[in-house]
């Protein structure tokens, strides 16, 4: 089973500024990857897939890099509904498993 | 609109069953593999089963192996999950979602039900 990380598991950011979220898998996904953004008491909004292709509807401040083991989430200028918990997920390998996920919250 | 809609979560006592239920609407259900994912309470996410979009092919974590079964009625465009044996670790939000096309990735989900094995 691939083990995937994220880091920081808290990220503090100002409105308007940069988040930068990383995600690491224990082995080579290719670009097998997506992000989720999760409220609280919602359920998870798929964000990535592909590691760098936005979901339909979702902003273009969202942009997702990486291949292999190394993959980045950036949110270009945080807005206040961004504040949330962002999870990674690959599905390259079976079974498909997540990432424990980066909390970002407001500085 | 795609839109999932879970029930059937409850309190039931170890040992004991449960059946979940997600109702599809919104796109044409049969066309999807379908999936359930659950949540325990304050952590991350874990992929629980799939299942194909003629009930054909099926898959399972292996911690639910044995104990649940996905099942799905393309008629009512519903899917479900029966869960038997359960344990205290099953506790958790259990959350529909649809498969990616061709990929193992979860789009949308719905708003999840919340199933508690306690005594």
């Amino acid at each position: 089973e691939i083990v995937m990380t994220q880091s920081p598991a808290t990220l503090s950011v100002s409105p308007g500024e940069r988040a930068t979220l990383s995600c690491r898998a224990s082995q080579s996904v290719s670009s097998n990857l997506a992000w989720y953004q999760q409220k609280p008491g919602q359920a998870p909004r798929l964000l990535i897939y592909g590691a760098s292709t936005r979901a339909t509807g979702i902003p273009a401040r969202f942009s997702g890099s990486g291949s292999g083991t190394e993959f980045t989430l950036t949110i270009s200028s945080l807005q206040s509904e961004d504040f949330a918990v962002y999870y990674c997920q690959q599905y390259n390998n079976w079974p498909p498993t997540f990432g424990p996920g980066t909390k970002v919250d407001i500085k | 609109e795609v839109q999932l809609v879970e029930s059937g979560g409850g309190l039931v006592q170890p040992g004991g069953s449960l059946r979940l239920s997600c109702a599809a609407s919104g796109f044409t259900f049969s066309s999807y593999w379908m999936s359930w994912v659950r949540q325990a309470p304050g952590k991350g996410l874990e992929w629980v089963a799939n299942i194909k979009q003629d009930g054909s092919e099926k898959y399972y974590v292996d911690s639910v192996k044995g104990r649940f079964t996905i099942s799905r009625d393309n008629a009512k465009n519903s899917l479900y999950l029966q869960m038997n044996s359960l344990r205290a670790e099953d506790t958790a939000v259990y959350y529909c979602a649809r498969r990616g096309s061709a990929y193992n990735w979860f789009d949308p989900w719905g708003q999840g039900t919340l199933v508690t094995v306690s005594s």
